[in-house]
């Protein structure tokens, strides 16, 4: 099974600020890889997939890179609506997994 | 309006099953595959099943394979993931996701949005399921 490790794990920061995101994959998934922003009690919301390419309509602060086995999350001016948790998630096979999750929180 | 809406929360007996349904708007039930994707309180997020409602052909995460069912309904255009034997460990809320499998990748531009796993686009709210006796 793939395995999926997201870090930090919890991130403070302020608005602003540049933060960076990184998932480590157990073995090589290309670029099947997609980043979600999850809100308490909402759905999560995609972000980035492909590893680098952005969804629509998400703002061009948020970029993603990598390829292989390690990936990031970049979001480069921090937004008062940017607190939330972000989860990594690869689709190289139908056996989905995601990380546990980075929590970015007000610092 | 595309959209994903979920039926509501539920209260379950430790044991017993529990179905949630998830109604797709638009051509997302005919042309998509719809995945489960669920997290417990605190907790990450967990993939239990797909299916595409159109070949009527599921897949399920190895953990849940003996307890979790995910069906189509064509004349209400809604999937539903019914998970049995439920324990406390159960309690979390579920999510339905549509999957969308092709890219502008060069390896995988042969692919349709059901033919290769791909990204969530468009999620359902959620449903609470609590097991508790």
């Amino acid at each position: 099974d793939i395995q999926m490790t997201q870090s930090p794990s919890t991130l403070s920061a302020s608005v602003g600020d540049r933060v960076t995101i990184t998932c480590r994959v157990s073995q090589n998934v290309h670029t099947w890889l997609a980043w979600y922003q999850q809100k308490p009690g909402k759905a999560p919301k995609l972000l980035i997939y492909d590893a680098s390419t952005l969804e629509s309509g998400v703002p061009s602060r948020f970029s993603g890179s990598g390829s292989g086995t390690e990936f990031t999350l970049t979001i480069v001016s921090l937004q008062p609506d940017d607190f939330a948790t972000y989860f990594c998630q690869c689709y190289q096979s139908f056996a989905y997994t995601f990380g546990q999750g980075t929590k970015v929180q007000i610092k | 309006q595309v959209q994903l809406v979920q039926s509501g929360a539920e209260v379950k007996k430790p044991g017993s099953s529990v179905k949630v349904s998830c109604k797709a708007s638009g051509d997302t039930f005919r042309s998509y595959s719809i995945s489960w994707v669920r997290q417990a309180p605190g907790e990450g997020l967990e993939w239990m099943g797909g299916i595409i409602p159109a070949l009527r052909s599921a897949k399920y995460a190895q953990k849940f394979q003996d307890r979790v069912t995910i069906t189509a309904d064509d004349s209400t255009a809604t999937v539903y993931m019914e998970l049995s034997s439920l324990t406390s460990e159960d309690t979390a809320t579920y999510f339905c996701a549509r999957v969308r499998g092709d890219s502008a990748a060069p390896e995988r531009t042969y692919c349709s949005p059901t033919a290769c796993p791909g990204r969530f686009d468009l999620w359902g709210q959620g449903s609470l399921v609590t097991v508790s006796s």
